[in-house]
């Protein structure tokens, strides 16, 4: 199976500070990574797919980069609204065993 | 609109069953795959299992092969999740997703979730 690793865990930061989360593949996964953010209580929400493309509606301080085995998910001013948990997910594994990453946390 | 609603959740003991039920609008699962997604209190996202579009590929995390069983209902466009012997670690919200597409999927809608709960 394809491991998941994010970092880091938690993350303290404030308003319009700029912040980045990396999430790490045990092996090449090309650009088949999506990033979600999910609030307490809610479900997910995908921000970023094919590692760098933004999904609809999102706003545009939130991007992403990276491929192969390492991705980085870039907020580039933080805003009370994007407090929440992020999490990565591959799909680049031939058996389709999909994977997300343990999570990071985003907090004042 | 792609509406997704999930149901059937509860309190089961190890070794029982429950089956779970995805009930999905706005969309139909003959052209989209469906995927359960879970996550114990306090913890991450676990994927748990994929249908492809009109059920002919099926997907399980070595984590709950053997024991859930997935399949879909295109006259209800509905996706189950049949869960067997359960264990105490199957407890968690149980999600189920839209596979935005269906090669390298990412998941584009979520519906809210059901709580299973199992106790020893």
């Amino acid at each position: 199976d394809i491991q998941m690793t994010q970092s880091p865990s938690t993350l303290s930061a404030s308003v319009g500070d700029r912040l980045t989360i990396t999430c790490r593949a045990s092996q090449s996964i090309s650009n088949w990574l999506a990033w979600y953010q999910q609030k307490p209580g809610k479900a997910p929400k995908v921000i970023i797919y094919d590692a760098s493309t933004l999904e609809s509606g999102v706003p545009s301080r939130f991007s992403g980069s990276g491929s192969g085995t390492e991705f980085n998910l870039t907020i580039s001013s933080l805003q009370p609204d994007d407090f929440a948990t992020y999490y990565c997910q591959q799909s680049g594994a031939y058996l389709r065993l999909w994977t997300f990453g343990q999570g990071t946390r985003v907090e004042i | 609109e792609v509406f997704l609603v999930e149901s059937g959740g509860g309190l089961v003991k190890t070794g029982e069953s429950l089956r779970l039920t995805c009930e999905v609008s706005g969309f139909t699962i003959t052209t989209y795959a469906v995927t359960w997604v879970r996550q114990a209190p306090g913890k991450g996202l676990e994927w748990v299992s994929s249908i492809s579009a009109g059920g002919d590929y099926i997907y399980y995390s070595p984590a709950v092969q053997g024991r859930f069983t997935i399949f879909g209902d295109s006259s209800k466009n509905s996706v189950y999740l049949q869960m067997g012997n359960v264990r105490v670690e199957d407890t968690a919200v149980y999600y189920c997703a839209r596979d935005a597409r269906q090669s390298h999927p990412y998941f584009d809608s979520w519906g809210l979730g059901t709580l299973v709960t199992v106790s020893s």
